[in-house]
């Protein structure tokens, strides 16, 4: 059964700093996906990793993929209050024709 | 933003009623997914399809039921709802035809049973 681990859960952080979220799964994949989810609504697409060292930005948020290690990465760099929402990290088995198994998001605060 | 749409987007309705859930787009996409989002458990698949009436179970299929009678809809039937089936569900599509299973999420319906 694939497993995936976010963590932190809940991170607090003030604007301009940097930090990152882990995303740990438990069996060889090479498609993990990342979404955002602003309260209440629905999940945004924000990155596609489809290969071992791929890597993606869009502004301050770089993700990144370590199929060796199972482990991706989301950096958010000079936070700025905007980005505060959840992120969730998403896994597809590759399996057949199922669905992805996310992790259990990580809700990020930025303060001013 | 991809053509999905749910309805209906609120419900509250009492325990042992039957409840259906409608999701329809408009991508002509042949993958379409239910997941349920609790809190402190990310989103859970409930029940996926991969073509019309092709459907298969997801890792929290107990108490759903569903059908795809075209490209388009794909209902999702409680068909006697509990209180541990409140919850907001979403409805996903994805063009894995592509090879890539990038899942473009509905707005949700936010479904409470007494």
């Amino acid at each position: 059964e694939l497993k995936v681990e976010q963590n932190p859960l809940f991170l607090s952080m003030q604007e301009g700093k940097n930090y990152t979220i882990y995303c740990n799964y438990s069996t060889t994949s090479d498609r993990l996906y990342w979404y955002r989810q602003d309260p209440g609504k629905s999940l945004e697409s924000l990155f596609v990793l489809l290969s071992n060292g791929a890597v993606k930005q869009e502004g301050r948020l770089m993700a990144s993929l370590d199929t060796k290690a199972r482990l991706s990465t989301l950096h958010i760099t000079a936070a700025v209050h905007d980005l505060s929402a959840t992120y969730f990290c998403a896994v597809d088995s590759g399996g057949g024709a199922d669905g992805l198994t996310f992790g259990k998001g990580t809700h990020l605060i930025i303060q001013p | 933003d991809a053509g999905i749409t749910q309805s209906p987007r609120h419900k509250v309705t009492e325990t042992g009623t039957p409840v259906t859930l409608r999701c329809h787009q408009t991508e002509n996409h042949r993958y379409m997914y239910w997941y349920r989002q609790d809190p402190g458990h990310g989103l859970r698949l409930i029940h996926y399809s991969y073509g019309v009436k092709d459907t298969d179970k997801g890792e929290v299929s107990d108490g759903y039921s569903v059908s795809r009678s075209k490209t388009e809809d794909f209902l999702l039937t409680l068909e006697s709802a509990t209180s541990s089936q409140t919850s907001v569900y979403f409805c996903a599509i994805s063009d894995r035809d592509r090879g890539i299973n990038e899942q473009f999420f509905g707005p949700g319906t936010r479904l409470t049973v007494l």
